[in-house]
């Protein structure tokens, strides 16, 4: 069964910085592209940043470019995502999310994480 | 970015009966048209890509259809697990964008 378990949300002040990660499991993780995507309170889901299983190739939203990283560690099967200089704009739940077979598509999230700024 | 427009926001539907949804794009593209139900305190869960073909394990009373700005979600006879958020989301031109969600709650 594909798992996937986020965590290292919290409150923290605008301006500061938070590392999340995702815990992957049931699956070979360097064999699958992975996602972040966020839903803020009373918004619709937004995509964030995305990584190739190689990591050679990073995309991100242009609301969090230059703030935001995403890396990954295949033989941890882990995912992270360092945010710096966070904004009230950037509290949400935090979802790690796996490429499906379809290119842009999330076949699997994880629960989530709540990233509160203020 | 393609802007994507769903309603109703809230559609009240008794148990057994259809929902229809809808999801309006800002500008046309094929068929790639996902969409996604997620129910308090999960992760959305993938229900259809391609605008029709069902994810592994979605029943059969989830259909997708609809083509260039108009897609629509149908589900049939509505169980008491159907009642959740649903949400659309295009990836045929980058970034991918969702659509705002559409709740589906008991009349």
């Amino acid at each position: 069964e594909v798992q996937l378990v986020e965590s290292g949300g919290g409150l923290v002040q605008p301006g500061g910085s938070l590392r999340l990660s995702c815990a992957t499991s049931g699956f070979t993780l360097s064999s699958k592209s992975m996602n972040w995507v966020r839903l803020a309170p009373g918004k619709g889901l937004e995509w964030v940043a995305y990584i190739s299983r190689d990591s050679s190739t990073t995309f991100y939203a242009d609301s969090v470019k230059g703030r935001f990283t995403i890396s990954r560690d295949n033989a941890k099967n882990s995912l992270h995502l360092q945010m710096n200089s966070l904004r009230d704009e950037d509290t949400a739940v935090y979802y790690c999310a796996r490429e499906g077979i379809a290119v842009s598509t999330f076949d699997s999230w994880g629960q989530g994480t709540l990233v509160t700024v203020s | 970015e393609i802007v994507l427009t769903q309603s109703p926001a809230t559609l009240s539907v008794s148990p057994g009966e259809r929902a229809t949804l809808s999801c309006r794009a800002s500008q046309s593209f094929s068929r790639n048209l996902a969409w996604y139900q997620q129910k308090p305190g999960q992760g959305p869960r993938l229900l259809i890509s391609a605008t029709s073909t069902r994810a592994t394990g979605i029943p059969a009373r989830f259909s997708g259809s609809g083509s260039g700005t108009e897609f629509t979600l149908t589900i049939n006879s509505l169980q008491s697990e159907d009642f959740a958020l649903y949400y659309c989301q295009q990836y045929d031109d980058w970034p991918p964008t969702f659509g705002q969600g559409t709740k589906v709650e008991i009349k």
